[in-house]
């Protein structure tokens, strides 16, 4: 079993529309979560950190968190053509300060 | 604010030579700093943990005497690809950790090319 699992996709959206991306992990001890874009050739971006159960939203980005699943999702809205890109799940697990990352998710939103 | 610089962004070298690779942390200072090696289509994966003032971590199966890490100061670390082969052409990045506000920034990346 993968540290951290993500949908390889490509997860094809229509513009305006939700984008939904998952990520699971193993380490139950793990504490920081983060979601990060990277387009074609470039270097990741945070596009946000969770670190509670819940649901932490900024802008047209919702990040949820469940612990108790070891599940952390997240939910783009209002989908637009500049949102395609790989989306990765990285989680900081309970032994040490590195962070994991899962295999990223493509989106592609058609227009 | 957390801003980490990367340098040179593209790299050509020819097999057997060497490759230093710059990472500076510019607006906050960086005990701790990560190298990445990324190949086509693939996710990032983990090389070495790069400290201040002592030896870097490193990943199992990587080779320390092939990829030597260098963190002299707290805003620089250094990652050296000696001996550099084809098979080591690969899209590498550095991270670190401001604050948990921030997360882990990373670098803009360096593609080398071996040839």
């Amino acid at each position: 079993q993968k540290e951290v699992e993500q949908n390889s996709g490509p997860l094809s959206v229509p513009e305006g529309a939700i984008a939904s991306l998952n990520c699971t992990y193993s380490d139950r001890g793990s504490q920081s979560f983060f979601w990060y874009r990277q387009y074609s050739g470039k270097s990741p971006e945070l596009i946000m950190s969770i670190y509670s159960n819940g649901d932490k939203e900024d802008g047209r980005f919702t990040a949820q968190l469940n612990k108790a699943s070891q599940y952390v999702s997240l939910l783009i809205r209002d989908s637009q053509p500049s949102d395609s890109a790989t989306y990765l799940c990285a989680v900081n697990m309970s032994a040490g300060n590195k962070l994991t990352f899962g295999g990223g998710t493509r989106v592609l939103v058609k227009p | 604010g957390a801003v980490v610089s990367q340098h040179p962004s593209r790299v050509i070298c020819k097999s057997g030579t060497s490759v230093k690779i710059e990472c500076r942390s510019l607006d906050f200072q960086a005990t701790t700093m990560f190298w990445y090696r990324q190949f086509p289509k693939q996710s990032l994966m983990l090389m070495a943990t790069s400290n201040e003032g002592s030896k870097a971590t490193y990943e199992q199966g990587v080779e320390k005497d092939k990829f030597l890490i260098n963190h002299a100061s707290l805003t620089l670390s250094t990652l050296t690809v000696t001996s550099a082969h084809p098979e080591d052409s690969s899209f590498y990045i550095c991270s670190a950790r401001a604050d948990l506000i921030y997360g882990y920034t990373f670098g803009s990346g360096t593609r080398l090319t071996v040839v």
